[in-house]
């Protein structure tokens, strides 16, 4: 099984719509999670992290956690065709510190006009 | 603030030789960076964590011998792969932490090697 999984798509919506990715994680230990975006031949870019179950909202993304589901997904709102990326999710195993991130494999979303 | 570079931007090398990436916290102090590598359509797989002034912290599977990797300064990790081959093409990312307390990584722009 492996540590982090996500779908990896192409998640296609239309420009407005809103855009909902999902990730799952096997260590019920995990502490931190974020969420990356990346564009072809580019490196990850932070979009937001959260540390506590229930929702966390920043401008038009809101991340969602849930623990006791071993979930956390990413909503974004009003879907622009700038949005089309690989989104990467990532979870740290221990809370403080500096410690290792450990990504999914993405999911593509393709958002078209 | 946090802004993190690499140098170069891409490289191709012939096979058999060394190759040098620097990664640098321009207006922080990173006590930790991370080297990752990303084959197309995968997704980053760390390969280690620097300290600076300690030995790096290598993940299972990838040779410290092959890959050297030196954090001398609190601004400057680098990565060096010797004896290139074409295997080792791929995109090479490191990050850095800012905040201790925090597990919030800033990323650099990457270094796209390929070995002929």
């Amino acid at each position: 099984q492996k540590e982090v999984e996500q779908n990896s798509g192409p998640l296609s919506v239309p420009e407005g719509a809103i855009a909902s990715l999902n990730c799952t994680y096997s260590d019920r230990g995990s502490q931190s999670f974020f969420w990356y975006r990346q564009y072809s031949g580019k490196s990850p870019e932070l979009i937001m992290f959260i540390y506590s179950n229930g929702d966390k909202e920043d401008g038009r993304f809101t991340a969602q956690l849930n623990k006791a589901s071993q979930y956390v997904s990413l909503l974004i709102r009003d879907s622009q065709p700038s949005d089309s990326a690989t989104y990467l999710c990532a979870v740290t195993p221990f809370s403080g510190g500096y410690n290792k991130l450990i990504f999914g494999a993405g999911t593509r979303l393709a958002v078209h006009p | 603030g946090a802004v993190v570079s690499q140098h170069p931007s891409w490289v191709i090398c012939k096979s058999g030789t060394s190759v040098k990436i620097e990664c640098r916290s321009l207006d922080f102090q990173a006590t930790t960076m991370f080297w990752y590598r990303q084959f197309p359509k995968q997704s980053l797989m760390l390969m280690a964590t620097s300290n600076e002034g300690s030995k790096a912290t290598y993940e299972q599977g990838v040779e410290k011998d092959k890959f050297l990797i030196n954090h001398a300064s609190l601004t400057l990790s680098t990565l060096t792969v010797t004896s290139a081959h074409p295997e080792d093409s791929s995109f090479y990312i490191c990050s850095a932490g800012r905040d201790r307390g925090s597990n919030e990584q800033f990323f650099g722009p990457g270094t796209r090697l390929t070995v002929l």
